[in-house]
């Protein structure tokens, strides 16, 4: 299946703890969206990367988050010091290069819960 | 500032009948529209786009229709299906850049 994976599903941190998701796009991505969707709120855009370049991080809180898409392997959204608060589903999703008009496929989350 | 709307939270539905789902946008520069539908504990798929060249798009039972005057975008299914039930997500974009909307729960009754 050469669709968008996301790892882990479910994490579990405390808070204070740091958590690391990834998500490896579909073959022939070079775009990569991260999104957080809230309990009972819509996606919200966090950042765009390509490959070695953040393209549009508007979305991301200025502190404690960050987040790379190397040269080889997955992407990575790291979370520092995590607090209640980020509690919440992050989606990631890809797209071609030189996008064009394509749309934007998704993985199946990472649900993270900080106790 | 949310460049794309979805004013109802939830729809429903008798099943056999129309769905018509409601989107508003703010941004000119949008030039392709797209609607995805999402399960829980699932991520969005991509159900159906526009370009802003077009007015209508059709693909089995759902139909697009974009007015770019309003700046308003529709999604209609028929005939309706339980399994339709889902959350739907209008989004838009431009150069790369991707807007959501907050969803709209349809709930089709049998």
């Amino acid at each position: 299946n050469a669709g968008v994976m996301q790892n882990p599903r479910h994490l579990v941190r405390r808070r204070g703890q740091e958590a690391r998701l990834r998500c490896s796009p579909m073959k022939g991505h070079s775009h990569v969206y991260w999104y957080r969707q809230l309990p009972e709120e819509g996606l919200k855009f966090m950042v765009y990367l390509q490959k070695e370049n953040i393209i549009d991080e508007s979305g991301m809180p200025k502190e404690r988050f960050s987040a790379e898409f190397p040269k080889e392997g997955p992407s990575i959204l790291r979370i520092q010091q995590v607090v209640r608060g980020d509690s919440a589903a992050y989606f990631c999703a890809s797209s071609p290069p030189n996008n064009g008009n394509q749309p934007q496929h998704f993985g199946d989350g990472t649900r993270l819960s900080i106790l | 500032d949310q460049q794309v709307k979805q004013n109802s939270p939830s729809l429903s539905v008798q099943e056999g009948r129309i769905s018509i789902l409601n989107c508003d946008y703010t941004n000119s520069m949008f030039d392709y529209f797209l609607w995805y539908k999402k399960y829980p504990a699932e991520g969005p798929t991509f159900l159906i786009s526009i370009s802003s060249i077009k007015d209508k798009n059709e693909d089995g039972r759902f139909t697009v229709f974009l007015n770019k005057s309003a700046k308003h975008l529709s999604l209609h299914i028929v005939p309706s299906q339980p399994g339709d039930s889902a959350v739907y997500f209008c989004a838009a974009t431009y150069f790369n850049q991707f807007y959501f909307g907050t969803g709209t729960s349809l709930t089709v009754i049998p």
